[in-house]
């Protein structure tokens, strides 16, 4: 079984400020990495799939980085916003997925 | 285009009874898989189906049974339910095509007393 990590487990901003968090995996055999946003009471929600090393995606205020070499992925948030608040999956996709514990953000107005 | 349904939204079951937790999904994906979502932990993987007559475990298939007699449907079986079952379930489907992107259904909150 993979190892999936994030850090860090849970953060406080303020509304405006940027952030960013770590999702780290086993580099070897890599297929590809997933992101995922996942708000209270809700299901979670693809946000990136990333699959080349040095990959970079975008999508609005929110972005993804990736380094399979070294096992880790960089999700950044631009300019927070309350409705950012949501706790966010990472996943190695091997045949099936293994998801990391997520981290939790809330975003303060 | 409803995407991933799950029937029931809660449930509440005493140790020791059955039942059966309902998953379809109408996007034609071949790969379906149900997951618990525990307080702290990540997803954990129960079992998985690549197609229809097929399936197989993940990581946490104790207590659990699958079967996929069609592409729509991957319902999974309690069969003598157990406090430890306690949790939040989810079923997934994958896309095949090359966003490999998976969707999942509104979960399952099952209390076992």
């Amino acid at each position: 079984i993979l190892n999936v990590e994030q850090s860090p487990q849970s953060l406080h901003v303020q509304e405006g400020d940027s952030t960013n968090f770590t999702c780290s995996f086993p580099s070897s055999n890599f297929y590809a990495l997933h992101w995922y946003r996942w708000e209270t009471a809700k299901s979670p929600e693809a946000l990136f799939v990333m699959t080349l090393n040095g990959d970079e995606k975008k999508k609005g205020r929110i972005s993804a980085t990736l380094n399979t070499k070294e096992g880790y992925s960089y999700l950044y948030i631009k300019g927070s916003q309350p409705e950012d608040s949501a706790t966010y999956l990472c996943a190695s996709r091997g045949q099936n997925f293994v998801f990391g514990p997520g981290t939790r953000l809330s975003v303060l107005p | 285009n409803a995407g991933v349904t799950q029937t029931p939204k809660f449930q509440v079951l005493k140790t020791g009874q059955s039942m059966t937790l309902q998953c379809a999904q109408d996007m034609n994906h071949e790969y379906m898989s149900w997951y618990r979502q525990d307080p702290g932990m990540g997803l954990r993987l129960i079992h998985y189906s690549v197609g229809a007559g097929i399936t197989d475990q993940g990581e946490v298939p104790n207590g659990y049974n699958v079967s996929r007699s069609t592409t729509e449907d991957f319902p999974l079986r309690l069969l003598s339910a157990a406090p430890s079952q306690t949790s939040v379930y989810f079923c997934a489907s994958r896309s095949t095509d090359r966003t490999d992107t998976q969707y999942f259904g509104p979960g399952t909150r099952l209390t076992v007393l």
